[in-house]
C-alpha cells in the first residue's frame, strides 16, 4: 500500500521561510512531486525530485532523501497569495507505455498571515 | 495551449439520473485520469487511460464508468450514484515521458466538477 504523511496544518508570517514534510511508505517509489492548491480551484504543479537532493523552482525549492523516504517544500518569502493546501506524490514506477499511478499525500494547509 | 477544460463546472443529479462528466485536452498527452477530491482530502485516483485505452482502474464502483473516445477526450459516465458520491471530479493529463529523470513529472488538472447528488 502507500501511505505518505504530511502535517495537517502550517502557520506562517509573510515574508517567512516555512518547511512542509512529508515522510512516505510505498510499494514503489519512482519520484515525489509537490502540488499546490488554493480553496475551489485545480492542484497546480510545484516541483519534482526524482534523485536525492534540492531543486529550486524560484521561491520554491524541493529535496528528497531516497534513503530516509523523505521530502520536504521550501516556501521563502511568503507572500498572502501562497494560503492553501500543498500536497505530496508519489510516482510508484516509471511510465512504460501505461501511465503509472500518482498518490497524493495527506496534504498541508498552508496559512500565510501579516 | 497547457490547459484542461471540464464540463459542466457544477451538477446536482438525482439518484436515479444518468450524466456525464467532459473532459478535453489539446497537449497531445497520451495519459488521462480521473481523480475524486472530497474536501479538505487529497485527489483519490479513479481511472488511468494510457494511448486511449483503460490501463488503472482504482476498483471503483461500476455506477462510474469512463470513456475515452479519442486522445484528446475523456468522459466519465454518471448512473445510480449515491449521495457519499458528492464530490469534487478532476481530470489530469500528463506526458507519458513524465516521471523520467530530466522529464519533470507535471500532471496538468482541469478545474473539476463539483457533483452533488440529492
Amino acid at each position: 500500500g502507500q501511505s505518505l504523511e504530511q502535517p495537517s496544518e502550517v502557520t506562517a508570517v509573510e515574508g517567512a521561510i516555512v518547511q512542509i514534510n512529508c515522510t512516505y511508505q510505498t510499494s514503489g517509489f519512482y519520484g515525489l512531486s509537490w502540488y499546490q492548491q488554493h480553496d475551489g480551484g485545480a492542484p497546480t504543479f510545484l516541483s519534482y525530485n526524482a534523485l536525492d537532493g534540492l531543486e529550486e523552482t524560484g521561491r520554491f525549492s524541493s529535496f528528497l532523501s531516497r534513503s530516509d523516504s523523505y521530502g520536504y517544500l521550501l516556501l521563502q518569502e511568503l507572500q498572502m497569495k501562497d494560503s492553501a493546501s500543498y500536497f505530496c506524490a508519489v510516482r510508484d514506477r516509471r511510465n512504460t507505455g501505461t501511465a503509472s499511478k500518482l498518490t497524493f499525500g495527506t496534504g498541508t494547509r498552508l496559512q500565510v498571515t501579516l | 495551449d497547457t490547459e484542461v477544460t471540464q464540463t459542466p463546472k457544477h451538477l446536482v443529479m438525482g439518484m436515479t439520473n444518468k450524466k456525464s462528466l467532459k473532459c478535453e485536452q489539446h497537449m497531445g498527452h497520451r495519459a488521462m485520469y480521473w481523480y475524486k477530491q472530497k474536501a479538505k482530502k487529497p485527489p483519490e485516483l479513479m481511472f488511468v487511460y494510457s494511448y486511449e485505452k483503460l490501463s488503472i482502474n482504482e476498483s471503483v464502483p461500476s455506477r462510474f464508468s469512463p470513456e475515452c473516445p479519442n486522445s484528446s477526450l475523456l468522459n466519465l459516465h454518471l448512473h445510480a450514484l449515491q449521495p457519499e458520491d458528492s464530490a469534487l471530479y478532476l481530470c489530469a493529463s500528463s506526458s507519458l515521458l513524465a516521471g523520467l529523470v530530466g522529464s519533470g513529472d507535471e500532471q496538468f488538472f482541469g478545474p473539476g466538477t463539483r457533483l452533488t447528488v440529492l
